[in-house]
């Protein structure tokens, strides 16, 4: 039963379109997040919820709109979509927002824009 | 400015061959290490969690090992193996006041083992 799922796993679209991307999570933790990892690999973190919350707002393009309907869900919408929005978006779960909590993260969703 | 960086980038390395992966750090106040392994096209995974009063701790063929005073830890991988092959993330939580919680990752040393 996987912990933290996210769906699409690929996205292939336009330039200009809008899409999202859903995570759910059935750990019962408190705190999620989504990064965004570029083709170098680096993990940056983009937006954290605490019990759908906002807590962390990265600088972010206003195109990007985290929504967390329940502490178990986090999705995504990206509007406008442009060409360095490319990249593997991943969800990630943590018990809750102190120091300790391990990361679960799911298995990225890879977005590519054409 | 709270950072973290490893090193190296990349490594090739032959199977059953042993390596170490380094990551320095200067974020403060220190909370807690942990390396997480990535295979490819996944998420990454945790290996192991390195808190203050830990030096060394192992899991299976790993090794980590965490020097508080001069800020760096390292992830030893003995005898490795085809499945090694993943990129290895040292992440690192702060522990108060306004960055409590917060991590930051450091970019990854990507690991090849050749057969």
């Amino acid at each position: 039963d996987t912990a933290v799922s996210q769906t699409p796993k690929y996205l292939v679209t336009q330039m200009g379109n809008d899409k999202s991307i859903k995570c759910e999570q059935n750990l019962g933790h408190d705190t999620m997040y989504w990064y965004k990892q570029d083709s170098k690999k680096f993990l940056k973190i983009m937006f954290s919820y605490n019990n759908k919350e906002l807590i962390i707002n990265e600088t972010v393009p206003n195109r990007f709109s985290p929504k967390s309907p329940d502490k178990a869900h986090l999705n995504l919408h990206i509007n406008s979509l442009e060409l360095g929005d490319s990249a593997v978006y991943f969800c990630a779960s943590r018990r809750d927002a102190l120091n300790t909590g391990e990361l679960f993260f799911g298995e990225g969703s890879r977005l590519t824009v054409l | 400015k709270n950072q973290v960086e490893q090193s190296p980038q990349s490594l090739i390395i032959l199977e059953g061959k042993n390596c170490t992966l380094q990551c320095n750090y200067t974020v403060s106040p220190f909370s807690n290490l942990r390396w997480y392994k990535q295979d490819t096209g996944r998420g990454p995974v945790s290996l192991t969690i390195m808190t203050f009063s830990e030096n060394t701790k192992s899991n299976g063929r790993y090794t980590a090992t965490l020097d508080a005073d001069t800020k760096q830890s390292s992830l030893h991988i003995t005898a490795s193996q085809l499945s090694d092959s993943a990129s290895y993330i040292c992440v690192v939580s702060a522990d108060r006041g306004s960055t409590l919680g917060r991590l930051y990752f450091g970019r990854g040393t990507q690991l090849t083992v050749w057969p």
